[in-house]
């Protein structure tokens, strides 16, 4: 199957900081997504975005489909921000979502 | 709230014991997915439905496992004779679409075995 990988595996920031989160895929893919999983577990929404780019406030989010990447760009990070990133792809052949296994974020004031 | 909603949030159970979740998709959403996240771990999928027809199941859906979705609306996922490996965090999402869906997560049931 499908295979996922996001770097770095851990991100420690000062509050104000940017930065660059990568998911790489290993085939096609018909759906990408990013997830930020809060404290409770849940994965909120961020980008539906299998090509092109997309921002959303101080996120932002790009997809070069025919190179296999992601990239998640956080400008002006805050504590908020805190939290684990997953980036999951949706196979061209089905609907399942694979997911990486995500980058923990730590923003510090 | 039109979001997807799990039930129960917690469950403690004692090994053994059979154990079921809950999960009504987002309004209209054809597509459930159920999904299983272990610590320090993404989401692993194990099974999803069309409707009330359920079209695919992981490996990792073993015979204790069974999952319905009896009307096309809400699912349940139970599993018989839990064992200390099932604790984690049980995920339902929904998509409106056939392909290129968007999914969309609830807050999930964190199933602790002692």
């Amino acid at each position: 199957g499908i295979q996922v990988e996001q770097s770095p595996p851990d991100l420690i920031l000062q509050e104000g900081a940017n930065s660059t989160l990568r998911c790489n895929f290993s085939d096609s893919v018909n759906n990408l997504q990013w997830f930020h999983q809060n404290p409770w577990g849940q994965l909120i929404n961020l980008f539906y975005i299998p090509s092109g780019t997309k921002q959303n406030g101080r996120l932002s989010a790009t997809t070069v489909a025919t190179e296999r990447y992601s990239l998640l760009y956080i400008s002006s990070s805050q504590t908020t921000d805190s939290g684990v990133y997953f980036c999951a792809v949706g196979e061209t052949s089905g609907s399942r979502l694979t997911f990486g296994e995500g980058t923990q974020l730590t923003v510090n004031p | 709230d039109t979001g997807v909603s799990q039930d129960p949030r917690h469950k403690i159970t004692k090994r053994g014991q059979n154990v079921t979740f809950r999960c009504d998709p987002i309004s209209e959403h054809n597509r459930l997915y159920w999904y299983r996240q272990t610590l320090g771990q993404g989401p692993e999928f194990l099974t999803y439905f069309q409707n009330e027809a359920q079209l695919e199941k992981s490996r990792l859906l073993s015979d204790r496992f069974s999952a319905e979705r009896p009307k096309g609306s809400f699912s349940t996922l139970e599993i018989q004779r839990t064992e200390q490996g099932d604790s984690a965090m049980y995920l339902c999402a929904s998509s409106p679409k056939v392909f290129g869906p968007e999914a969309f997560f609830g807050q999930g049931t964190r199933l602790t075995v002692v």
